[in-house]
């Protein structure tokens, strides 16, 4: 069965800073994999994705996360963090039934917090 | 172009009534995902709809839940005589299609059902 873990629940760290949260997933299909931010009593924004081609893969607010399929990993990284960026941040797999259709598996969430 | 949206944003009921949570997908997408998120936990696949059709429902709890996309209308996840368990967030995400995984799912603000 797929799962998808995130190995820090909280990771504080302070402005400018730079920062890695990490995801790893277990799949023996080929599989999508996404980052999704949640901001206070908000839903979930796409962050990032990434489902072919180069691995390493970029947000328009300075977020990358690079896919290792050797180490079934995910990690998002950014090189120097705003307090804006304070959230919760979750993994997820998405792969294919099939029915043709996917379902989305999410990791636990990792809660940045970011500290001037 | 609105967001998905979903209704009510807050909702508290009593052991034993029933809850009724709504989600109008983006416009022009026909294919609705529901999520629940215990506290403290990632986001867990409830079920898939089609317009007029339940595609996938195997993350639904057998009794009290289910789930509906009529041909007009909002997209109703419905729980019967809650418990204290079902306190958790609902949310609800929209695609235009399954495109075999790679389509992105996009996320209301959620439902936070609280049972007293």
């Amino acid at each position: 069965a797929q799962s998808v873990t995130q190995l820090d629940s909280q990771v504080p760290v302070f402005e400018e800073a730079p920062v890695e949260l990490r995801c790893n997933y277990s799949s023996s299909v080929s599989v999508y994999l996404f980052w999704y931010v949640q901001y206070p009593n908000q839903g979930l924004q796409l962050l990032l994705k990434y489902l072919s081609g180069s691995t390493l893969v970029k947000s328009i607010n300075g977020f990358e996360a690079e896919f290792n399929k050797s180490q079934t990993s995910f990690h998002l990284r950014k090189p120097s963090v705003h307090i804006s960026d304070t959230a919760e941040y979750f993994c997820a797999v998405s792969y294919m039934f099939s029915g043709g259709y996917n379902k989305l598996i999410f990791g636990a969430g990792t809660r940045l917090a970011v500290h001037p | 172009n609105a967001g998905v949206m979903q209704n009510p944003r807050h909702l508290v009921r009593r052991r034993g009534q029933e809850a009724r949570l709504r989600c109008s997908p983006m416009k022009g997408h026909s294919h609705v995902y529901w999520y629940r998120q215990l506290p403290e936990e990632g986001l867990k696949f409830m079920v898939y709809l089609q317009k007029e059709n339940i595609i996938d429902e195997s993350g639904m709890p057998k009794e009290r839940f289910s789930a509906e996309f009529p041909k007009e209308g909002p997209s109703i996840l419905r729980i019967q005589q809650v418990v204290r368990g079902d306190s958790a967030a609902y949310f609800c995400a929209s695609s235009p299609s399954p495109a075999g995984g790679q389509e992105t799912q996009y996320f209301g603000p959620g439902t936070r059902l609280l049972v007293l």
